[in-house]
């Protein structure tokens, strides 16, 4: 069973438009951390966010916020007024003691901010 | 910063032919993986090493091997390279603890002909 789930495989917007790039994710752990990357069309993988489960607030950063709300076990990322740097493949990872030092990566969401 | 490297940004090699894929960490991390990233199926874990001279399989090992002799690096051994192993191949390191993200390295492309 997929812990992590992204159901958007791709998104495309224009320009100025908010997006928000969805993050389900299951475990039957306590203690756990949910995290976001992105990895532009050069291929690093860049970290974006940390959030623990004992941590329900939301997080603002510039245009990004991030929205953790564990009674639907969501971890949904906002961009507002996109811009084409925003381009890139997001994924959301959840770390849990079940799997050691290991993630479990989200399948990723394509993102075109398109001009 | 932690700085994770890998020792080519491109790489083409034959069928049949023996591939090293070597990857740096600057930052002293326990832990070192290495990923296969391909279009539709999103990031695979190949191997990972918890200490030195220490591994474990992920979740598609078959075709490829690994060395950690020392903490810093950890080599992806491709034995027999073959075209189904062209792929964009990413090493990360991460410290010991759930709460630490993974650090990622520029990710290797390469082709098999």
């Amino acid at each position: 069973a997929q812990k992590v789930t992204q159901a958007q495989t791709e998104i495309s917007v224009v320009e100025k438009e908010d997006v928000t790039l969805d993050c389900v994710y299951e475990t039957r752990d306590t203690t756990y951390y949910l995290f976001w990357y992105k990895q532009p069309p050069s291929g690093e993988l860049v970290f974006l966010i940390r959030r623990n489960s004992f941590d329900e607030q939301n997080e603002i950063s510039g245009r990004y916020s991030w929205n953790f709300q564990k009674s639907t076990s969501s971890f949904n990322f906002t961009i507002t007024a996109s811009q084409v740097v925003d381009s890139a493949v997001y994924f959301c990872a959840l770390s849990e003691s079940l799997y050691g030092q290991n993630f479990v990566f989200g399948p990723g969401t394509r993102l075109s901010v398109l001009p | 910063d932690v700085k994770v490297t890998q020792s080519s940004r491109y790489l083409v090699k034959r069928t049949g032919e023996k591939v090293f894929l070597e990857c740096v960490q600057d930052m002293d991390h326990e832990n070192m993986f290495w990923y296969r990233q391909d279009p539709g199926l999103g990031l695979r874990l190949i191997y990972f090493s918890y200490d030195v001279k220490m591994k474990e399989k992920g979740d598609i090992p078959e075709g490829y091997s690994v060395s950690r002799e020392k903490k810093e690096r950890f080599s992806l051994i491709l034995e027999s390279a073959s075209t189904n192993q062209t792929s964009m191949y990413l090493c990360a390191s991460r410290p010991d603890g759930i709460n630490y993200e993974q650090y990622f390295g520029p990710g290797t492309r390469l082709t098999v002909t």
